[in-house]
């Protein structure tokens, strides 16, 4: 399984960026970067994915470290709907498709 | 926007009795997957399933496990003789092909209780 390493739990105030660190020391070099994330009561939900360059999308930005050992999350501005597990995965590529391991992920808490 | 859509969305159950989770994956979608998170931990991989046929599997998945495309819409979990520990909710999840570029979309799971 692909390994990443991400901080238990993370608190930011409303209408402040956040920063979700992510650390995938392992990752090999086809394997894409992808976050997803848990609201409570919910299923996991797509948040962003990238491979080598940083990515912007309506509900994040992903910035990939040059070496592709780290990854980070952004939230311009959080929301308190904003609050959830933030799971960061690589997904790696086998012969039968794609396999997606989730770790712990990072428990965001929004401050109003 | 299109959908996986999971039933039962709760289901009680005595232990030993034999449980099927259903899911309709997203229509043009071609690999499916199940995951479980038991009340308060992470998302555990179950299974994966291509062309009619498991991918990969991990450990959870014994021969307690089985899944079946019985059609082409559905995709089941099936839970010969549940225990205690199967008590969890479980996550079908569908991707369109096998490339870098798709992401998974999951169904909102369906909650299993094991008394």
């Amino acid at each position: 399984d692909a390994k990443t390493t991400q901080p238990n739990s993370m608190e930011s105030n409303e209408e402040e960026p956040v920063h979700l660190p992510c650390n995938h020391s392992t990752i090999s070099g086809t394997d894409y970067i992808h976050w997803y994330r848990q609201l409570p009561s919910q299923g996991p939900e797509y948040v962003i994915h990238g491979l080598t360059s940083n990515v912007n999308n309506r509900m994040a930005s992903l910035a990939i470290a040059e070496d592709r050992k780290s990854s980070t999350l952004i939230l311009h501005r959080a929301t308190l709907r904003d609050a959830a597990v933030y799971y960061c995965i690589l997904r790696a590529q086998s012969n039968t498709g794609n396999q997606f391991y989730f770790g712990t992920g990072t428990s965001l808490t929004v401050i109003p | 926007e299109p959908e996986v859509t999971q039933t039962p969305s709760h289901q009680v159950t005595q232990m030993g009795q034999e449980v099927i989770l259903r899911c309709v994956p997203i229509s043009n979608h071609l690999y499916f997957y199940w995951y479980r998170q038991i009340l308060g931990q992470k998302v555990e991989f179950l299974v994966s399933f291509y062309n009619n046929e498991i991918s990969e599997k991990s450990e959870i998945f014994d021969d307690q496990f089985s899944v079946e495309r019985p059609d082409g819409s559905n995709f089941t979990l099936k839970i010969r003789s549940t225990k205690l520990e199967d008590s969890a909710m479980y996550f079908c999840a569908s991707i369109s092909r096998g490339s870098g570029a798709n992401v998974l979309t999951f169904g909102a799971g369906s909650r299993l209780t094991v008394l």
